[in-house]
């Protein structure tokens, strides 16, 4: 079956590092993307890996394996409005996304 | 208006109701979605339209029903609905191709009570 598996919640503090990782089964894999979702707001796009290795883009970094069909966010020098949830989904055969149920990041000062 | 809009942003209906979602894309995209997004689960796929077809998820009741008039604008019907169909209700658009998947960009949401 299709399963995409992540952490309910972290927590970390600000100015820190935080790694959340996710693990996918997907039939016909087509990519992962990862999005951040704050309370009450809409999910916005972070990344899009389809090719191994890492992919950075500011302050937020991006790293896919799909020989082991893992992959994991990792958000750098922490900031107060990084607290949201954080969401995970792939793409399968028909280029359908694939959800996981997120992972709440709380943010402490 | 930009982005994706979504209205109304919060509704409480009884069971016996009906009433509609409306979502409008401002983005020129080909393809439209309706999701269902429950506390602490996956967000669930409803309905698809794109610029190929209709494809919906098996799963959903028939007490949704959607409808897609344009690629601008796309409706999710509701009539009879339970307790358990309360949630928020996400509508997002992408540009489809044929090959490799696009981001999808969200709407606010409609957050649903089924009292």
């Amino acid at each position: 079956g299709q399963n995409i598996d992540q952490p309910t919640e972290m927590t970390a503090t600000e100015g820190a590092i935080v790694q959340i990782n996710c693990t996918y089964q997907t039939s016909g894999f087509n990519g992962l993307f990862w999005y951040q979702q704050h309370a009450g707001e809409a999910p916005t796009f972070l990344s899009y890996n389809v090719l191994d290795g890492l992919e950075e883009k500011g302050r937020f970094s991006s790293f896919l394996s799909r020989s082991k069909g893992y992959s994991y966010l990792l958000l750098k020098e922490l900031q107060m409005k990084d607290s949201a949830s954080y969401l995970c989904a792939s793409s399968d055969s028909n280029y359908q996304l694939i959800w996981g149920a997120g992972t709440k990041l709380i943010i402490k000062p | 208006e930009t982005g994706v809009t979504q209205t109304p942003r919060h509704l409480v209906m009884g069971m016996t109701n009906k009433k509609s979602l409306k979502c409008e894309q401002h983005l020129g995209h080909n393809a439209m979605y309706w999701y269902k997004q429950s506390a602490k689960k996956p967000l669930e796929l409803m309905f698809v339209y794109n610029f190929k077809e209709q494809t919906e998820n098996n799963s959903v009741p028939s007490r949704f029903s959607p409808e897609c008039p344009n690629s601008s604008h796309l409706f999710l019907h509701l009539h009879t609905l339970q307790p358990e169909d309360s949630a928020l209700y996400l509508c997002a658009s992408s540009q489809e191709g044929d090959r490799a998947p696009y981001e999808q960009y969200f709407g606010p949401g409609t957050r649903l009570t089924v009292t």
